[in-house]
Protein backbone atom coordinates (compact mmCIF):
# COMPACT_ATOMS: atom_id res chain seq x y z
CA UNK A 1 0.00 0.00 0.00
CA UNK A 2 1.50 3.68 -0.97
CA UNK A 3 2.17 5.39 2.00
CA UNK A 4 0.84 8.88 0.86
CA UNK A 5 -2.24 8.38 -1.17
CA UNK A 6 -4.09 11.17 -2.67
CA UNK A 7 -7.74 11.60 -3.55
CA UNK A 8 -9.43 12.28 -5.78
CA UNK A 9 -6.69 11.43 -8.63
CA UNK A 10 -8.04 13.55 -11.29
CA UNK A 11 -10.89 16.16 -11.15
CA UNK A 12 -12.58 18.36 -13.36
CA UNK A 13 -14.67 21.01 -12.23
CA UNK A 14 -16.29 24.68 -13.37
CA UNK A 15 -14.88 28.20 -12.49
CA UNK A 16 -16.55 28.70 -9.09
CA UNK A 17 -17.00 25.29 -7.64
CA UNK A 18 -15.60 24.46 -4.12
CA UNK A 19 -12.75 21.85 -4.24
CA UNK A 20 -11.18 20.07 -1.86
CA UNK A 21 -8.22 17.65 -2.29
CA UNK A 22 -7.53 15.23 0.35
CA UNK A 23 -4.01 13.30 1.60
CA UNK A 24 -3.44 11.03 4.08
CA UNK A 25 -0.10 9.22 5.59
CA UNK A 26 0.67 6.08 6.67
CA UNK A 27 4.41 7.20 7.29
CA UNK A 28 3.72 8.82 11.16
CA UNK A 29 4.87 11.63 10.02
CA UNK A 30 4.24 14.91 11.92
CA UNK A 31 5.15 17.45 8.89
CA UNK A 32 2.97 17.78 5.78
CA UNK A 33 2.98 19.96 2.79
CA UNK A 34 0.73 20.74 -0.46
CA UNK A 35 2.45 22.14 -3.83
CA UNK A 36 1.42 23.05 -6.87
CA UNK A 37 2.98 22.08 -10.49
CA UNK A 38 2.38 23.50 -13.56
CA UNK A 39 3.64 22.31 -17.05
CA UNK A 40 7.51 22.27 -17.52
CA UNK A 41 8.02 23.87 -14.02
CA UNK A 42 8.88 23.26 -10.38
CA UNK A 43 6.82 22.63 -7.38
CA UNK A 44 5.17 25.94 -5.40
CA UNK A 45 4.21 25.61 -1.64
CA UNK A 46 1.13 26.64 -1.12
CA UNK A 47 0.37 25.29 2.56
CA UNK A 48 2.69 23.32 5.36
CA UNK A 49 1.76 21.94 8.41
CA UNK A 50 4.48 20.89 10.89
CA UNK A 51 1.98 19.24 13.18
CA UNK A 52 -2.16 19.21 13.84
CA UNK A 53 -2.08 22.96 15.97
CA UNK A 54 0.83 24.18 13.31
CA UNK A 55 -0.36 25.25 9.71
CA UNK A 56 1.76 28.17 7.46
CA UNK A 57 1.65 29.75 4.31
CA UNK A 58 3.61 29.02 1.66
CA UNK A 59 4.67 31.01 -1.59
CA UNK A 60 1.30 30.66 -3.04
CA UNK A 61 -1.49 30.65 -0.74
CA UNK A 62 -4.05 32.97 -2.00
CA UNK A 63 -7.13 31.69 -3.00
CA UNK A 64 -6.43 28.20 -1.08
CA UNK A 65 -6.91 27.05 2.57
CA UNK A 66 -6.20 23.97 4.36
CA UNK A 67 -7.24 21.57 7.17
CA UNK A 68 -5.00 19.32 9.22
CA UNK A 69 -7.73 17.14 10.52
CA UNK A 70 -5.26 14.55 12.45
CA UNK A 71 -1.37 13.80 12.09
CA UNK A 72 -2.52 11.51 9.05
CA UNK A 73 -4.92 13.88 7.36
CA UNK A 74 -4.23 17.32 5.30
CA UNK A 75 -7.18 18.43 2.75
CA UNK A 76 -6.58 21.45 0.67
CA UNK A 77 -9.82 23.85 -0.33
CA UNK A 78 -10.30 25.57 -3.46
CA UNK A 79 -12.84 27.97 -2.00
CA UNK A 80 -14.09 29.51 -5.67
CA UNK A 81 -12.02 27.26 -8.38
CA UNK A 82 -10.70 29.31 -11.06
CA UNK A 83 -8.97 28.27 -14.41
CA UNK A 84 -5.27 29.50 -13.26
CA UNK A 85 -5.48 26.91 -10.49
CA UNK A 86 -5.05 23.97 -13.28
CA UNK A 87 -2.32 22.47 -11.95
CA UNK A 88 -0.85 18.88 -10.70
CA UNK A 89 -1.12 18.97 -6.85
CA UNK A 90 1.00 17.07 -5.07
CA UNK A 91 0.70 16.28 -0.85
CA UNK A 92 4.60 15.46 0.47
CA UNK A 93 5.20 14.74 4.34
CA UNK A 94 8.32 14.71 6.18
CA UNK A 95 9.92 13.23 9.62
CA UNK A 96 10.29 16.11 11.94
CA UNK A 97 11.62 14.55 14.77
CA UNK A 98 14.59 14.92 12.60
CA UNK A 99 15.25 18.34 13.13
CA UNK A 100 15.45 20.26 9.61
CA UNK A 101 13.22 19.38 7.06
CA UNK A 102 15.24 16.31 5.36
CA UNK A 103 13.81 13.81 2.70
CA UNK A 104 10.03 14.69 1.76
CA UNK A 105 7.79 11.73 0.74
CA UNK A 106 5.48 12.58 -2.00
CA UNK A 107 2.50 11.65 -3.17
CA UNK A 108 1.04 10.55 -6.70
CA UNK A 109 -0.69 13.68 -7.30
CA UNK A 110 -4.00 15.37 -7.93
CA UNK A 111 -4.66 16.27 -11.62
CA UNK A 112 -6.88 19.48 -11.33
CA UNK A 113 -8.92 20.83 -13.92
CA UNK A 114 -11.18 23.94 -13.89
CA UNK A 115 -13.06 24.83 -16.76
CA UNK B 1 12.60 32.82 -1.76
CA UNK B 2 15.51 30.20 -1.99
CA UNK B 3 15.16 28.42 -4.86
CA UNK B 4 18.02 26.46 -6.89
CA UNK B 5 18.10 26.60 -10.45
CA UNK B 6 19.20 23.65 -12.82
CA UNK B 7 21.28 23.64 -15.78
CA UNK B 8 20.87 23.19 -18.29
CA UNK B 9 17.02 22.78 -18.59
CA UNK B 10 17.29 20.07 -20.72
CA UNK B 11 19.86 17.37 -21.42
CA UNK B 12 19.80 14.51 -23.96
CA UNK B 13 22.61 11.25 -23.54
CA UNK B 14 23.13 7.95 -25.06
CA UNK B 15 21.98 4.88 -22.22
CA UNK B 16 25.91 4.49 -21.00
CA UNK B 17 26.99 7.49 -20.63
CA UNK B 18 26.95 9.89 -17.83
CA UNK B 19 24.80 12.58 -17.36
CA UNK B 20 26.02 16.13 -14.89
CA UNK B 21 23.39 18.13 -13.98
CA UNK B 22 24.19 21.63 -12.09
CA UNK B 23 22.02 23.72 -9.09
CA UNK B 24 23.14 27.10 -7.83
CA UNK B 25 21.35 28.93 -5.48
CA UNK B 26 21.39 32.05 -3.69
CA UNK B 27 22.08 32.07 0.40
CA UNK B 28 23.17 30.13 2.87
CA UNK B 29 21.71 26.60 3.20
CA UNK B 30 21.26 23.83 5.77
CA UNK B 31 21.30 21.16 3.64
CA UNK B 32 20.05 20.69 0.01
CA UNK B 33 18.61 17.73 -1.67
CA UNK B 34 17.79 15.95 -5.40
CA UNK B 35 14.78 14.59 -5.86
CA UNK B 36 13.71 12.51 -9.65
CA UNK B 37 10.24 12.72 -11.23
CA UNK B 38 8.91 10.58 -13.86
CA UNK B 39 6.49 11.89 -15.63
CA UNK B 40 3.26 13.47 -14.59
CA UNK B 41 4.32 11.55 -11.15
CA UNK B 42 4.97 12.81 -7.58
CA UNK B 43 8.77 13.41 -6.88
CA UNK B 44 10.94 10.83 -5.31
CA UNK B 45 14.09 12.00 -3.24
CA UNK B 46 17.41 10.01 -4.26
CA UNK B 47 20.18 11.93 -2.12
CA UNK B 48 20.66 14.73 0.34
CA UNK B 49 23.92 16.30 0.91
CA UNK B 50 24.56 18.95 4.41
CA UNK B 51 26.46 22.03 3.95
CA UNK B 52 29.56 20.47 6.03
CA UNK B 53 29.81 17.85 3.20
CA UNK B 54 31.61 18.12 0.06
CA UNK B 55 30.86 15.19 -1.80
CA UNK B 56 27.97 12.08 -1.50
CA UNK B 57 27.73 8.81 -3.33
CA UNK B 58 24.51 6.40 -3.77
CA UNK B 59 24.94 3.64 -6.22
CA UNK B 60 25.62 5.33 -9.58
CA UNK B 61 25.20 8.89 -8.26
CA UNK B 62 27.63 11.14 -7.20
CA UNK B 63 26.31 14.69 -5.77
CA UNK B 64 28.64 17.44 -4.85
CA UNK B 65 28.76 20.83 -3.15
CA UNK B 66 30.39 23.64 -2.78
CA UNK B 67 29.21 26.13 -0.82
CA UNK B 68 32.04 29.22 -2.05
CA UNK B 69 30.40 29.08 -5.20
CA UNK B 70 26.36 28.22 -3.75
CA UNK B 71 26.44 25.22 -5.93
CA UNK B 72 26.01 21.58 -6.67
CA UNK B 73 26.20 19.11 -9.15
CA UNK B 74 24.49 15.79 -9.72
CA UNK B 75 26.29 12.86 -11.49
CA UNK B 76 24.64 10.07 -13.03
CA UNK B 77 26.88 7.50 -14.05
CA UNK B 78 26.65 4.55 -16.73
CA UNK B 79 23.18 6.03 -17.42
CA UNK B 80 19.97 3.61 -18.64
CA UNK B 81 16.82 4.67 -20.00
CA UNK B 82 14.86 4.12 -17.18
CA UNK B 83 16.83 7.04 -15.15
CA UNK B 84 14.93 9.75 -18.21
CA UNK B 85 12.99 11.40 -15.63
CA UNK B 86 12.94 15.30 -14.61
CA UNK B 87 15.68 16.54 -11.83
CA UNK B 88 15.28 18.97 -9.34
CA UNK B 89 17.14 19.89 -6.82
CA UNK B 90 15.71 21.58 -3.62
CA UNK B 91 18.25 23.78 -1.15
CA UNK B 92 16.89 24.31 2.66
CA UNK B 93 17.84 27.63 3.67
CA UNK B 94 19.86 27.73 7.33
CA UNK B 95 18.20 29.86 10.20
CA UNK B 96 14.14 29.36 9.38
CA UNK B 97 15.56 25.71 7.99
CA UNK B 98 11.65 25.10 7.44
CA UNK B 99 11.07 24.59 4.13
CA UNK B 100 12.24 23.60 0.54
CA UNK B 101 11.93 24.95 -2.66
CA UNK B 102 12.21 23.63 -5.98
CA UNK B 103 13.49 24.95 -9.17
CA UNK B 104 12.27 24.14 -12.31
CA UNK B 105 14.42 20.87 -12.98
CA UNK B 106 16.55 19.38 -15.83
CA UNK B 107 14.61 16.97 -17.95
CA UNK B 108 16.85 14.07 -18.79
CA UNK B 109 16.03 11.83 -21.38
CA UNK B 110 18.13 8.88 -21.60
CA UNK B 111 18.57 7.50 -25.41
CA UNK B 112 18.45 3.62 -25.77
Amino acid sequence: DADVTQTPRNRITKTGKRIMLECSQTKGHDRMYWYRQDPGLGLQLIYYSFDVKDINKGEISDGYSVSRQAQAKFSLSLESAIPNQTALYFCATSDGRRGAVNEQFFGPGTRLTVL
Amino acid sequence: SQQGEEDPQALSIQEGENATMNCSYKTSINNLQWYRQNSGRGLVHLILIRSNEREKHSGRLRVTLDTSKKSSSLLITASRAADTASYFCAPLTSGSARQLTFGSGTQLTVLP
